[in-house]
């Protein structure tokens, strides 16, 4: 079975905190995303990696980088969490760049207090 | 950049009734996907189109892909509780490996 395993269900950070949020996946992708879903806002792409080492903006990288030294695992930091990063954080994988569905961890509730 | 609009954003509807939403994209798309998630859970891949017109049906639901590759639909007939959820359309951009959602249609079916 595929497994995209994100490493909290639920975070609580406080205001200028640097969080790493996980993501590993064991399906050998090249392509991993991070998304944070807002409700009237859909799915909307933070950074994406093809390959390890790589990485691109996606349509909201402001506040956020991204680190992809494995091809399994790709994290996501916020350098000084702020509140209006309070949201669901979803990581997805892909193999390659045609028709291939996305598989989605379970996501990330995050609350900066 | 490139958007990908979906609507209506929420939908009631009685048991029974039928559904559909719409998803219109600002560029042309070499494919589109359809996912489900239901309430506490994560996006599910439903299905992919590709062909221009192309239209796919998965019991009570059927998929069209317009002509133009430009906008797509989800029919849902005859909706049952399962069918609760929010439905995403996605697709790559093309000549990048970005792959991009809807706003999503929240459905709440009422018995």
């Amino acid at each position: 079975d595929v497994k995209v395993t994100q490493s909290s269900r639920y975070l609580v950070k406080r205001t200028g905190e640097k969080v790493f949020l996980e993501c590993v996946q064991d399906m050998d992708h090249e392509n991993m995303f991070w998304y944070r879903q807002d409700p009237g806002l859909g799915l909307r792409l933070i950074y994406f990696s093809y390959d390890v080492k790589m990485k691109e903006k996606g349509d909201i990288p402001e506040g956020y980088s991204v680190s992809r030294e494995k091809k399994e695992r790709f994290s996501l930091i916020l350098e000084s969490a702020s509140t209006n990063q309070t949201s669901m954080y979803l990581c997805a994988t892909r193999q390659g760049a045609g028709l291939a569905e996305a598989f989605f961890g379970q996501g990330t509730r995050l609350t900066v207090v | 950049g490139q958007q990908v609009m979906q609507i209506p954003q929420y939908q009631h509807v009685q048991e029974g009734e039928d559904f559909t939403t719409y998803c219109n994209s600002s560029t042309t798309l070499s494919n589109i996907q359809w996912y489900k998630q239901r309430p506490g859970g994560h996006p599910v891949f439903l299905i992919q189109l590709v062909k221009s017109g192309e239209v796919k049906k998965q019991k009570r639901l059927t998929f069209q892909f317009g002509e133009a590759k430009k906008n797509s639909s989800l029919h849902i007939t005859a909706t049952q509780t399962t069918d609760v959820g929010t439905y995403f359309c996605a697709g790559p951009t093309s000549g990048t490996y970005k792959y991009i959602f809807g706003t999503g249609t929240r459905l709440k079916v009422l018995a």
